[in-house]
């Protein structure tokens, strides 16, 4: 199985500060990895998909980048309502699993 | 606009197997993949394994294989998710969840059910 490492596991940052989310996996999986925001009690959303394909309807503060093994989510000024748990996905092969999270905070 | 509606909350005893629904209205997307993820309290997320109905397979991650079951009716747009051998360790909050029509593979998920709580004690 292909594991997924995230990294901080938890941040704290002010409003309008650049946020960047880490997302390393154990083997080379080109571009194919999604990230998904959960906010508590919620189901998770779809934020980006294929590494840097922003999903609909999400604001442009929220972009991807990278591919092989390490990727990037970056929220360009946090906003109160990104207080959430992040979770980078990948889909080069099954299993099909996911990082373990990042919680992100205003400081 | 797609909605996922899942079948209620379930308290089971170690041992016995559980069953959650999941039923997808308002799109007309044939081929698409239904997948079970789950989450216990406090944690992270776990992708237990998928079905594409249009083709009746399904595929289930490692650490599922045996105890998993995933079917799907076509007519009715319900995906199910059986659990055998429940232990306290499958208390989890299960979510189903689908792709659309731009998900390569059919392995992205912009669209989740509410959760169904399974609790095992």
């Amino acid at each position: 199985d292909i594991q997924m490492t995230q990294s901080p596991s938890s941040l704290s940052a002010s409003v309008g500060e650049r946020v960047t989310l880490t997302c390393r996996a154990s083997q080379d999986i080109d571009y194919y990895l999604n990230w998904y925001q959960q906010k508590s009690g919620e189901a998770p959303k779809l934020l980006i998909r294929d590494a840097s394909t922003v999903e609909g309807g999400v604001p442009s503060r929220f972009s991807g980048s990278g591919s092989g093994t390490d990727f990037t989510l970056t929220i360009s000024s946090l906003q109160p309502e990104d207080v959430a748990t992040y979770y980078c996905q990948h889909w080069h092969s099954l299993p099909l699993t996911f990082g373990g999270g990042t919680r992100v905070e205003i400081k | 606009q797609v909605q996922l509606l899942q079948s209620g909350a379930e308290v089971k005893k170690p041992g016995s197997s559980v069953r959650v629904s999941c039923r997808a209205s308002g799109d007309t997307f044939t081929t698409y993949t239904f997948s079970w993820v789950r989450q216990a309290p406090g944690q992270g997320l776990e992708w237990m394994g998928k079905i594409i109905p249009v083709l009746r397979t399904a595929d289930y991650a490692p650490k599922f294989q045996g105890r998993l079951t995933i079917t799907a009716d076509r007519g009715t747009s319900t995906a199910y998710m059986e659990l055998s051998g429940l232990e306290s360790d499958d208390t989890a909050l299960y979510y189903c969840a689908r792709d659309t029509f731009y998900c390569n593979g059919g392995y992205c998920f912009p669209h989740w059910g509410q959760g169904t709580l399974v609790s095992v004690s």
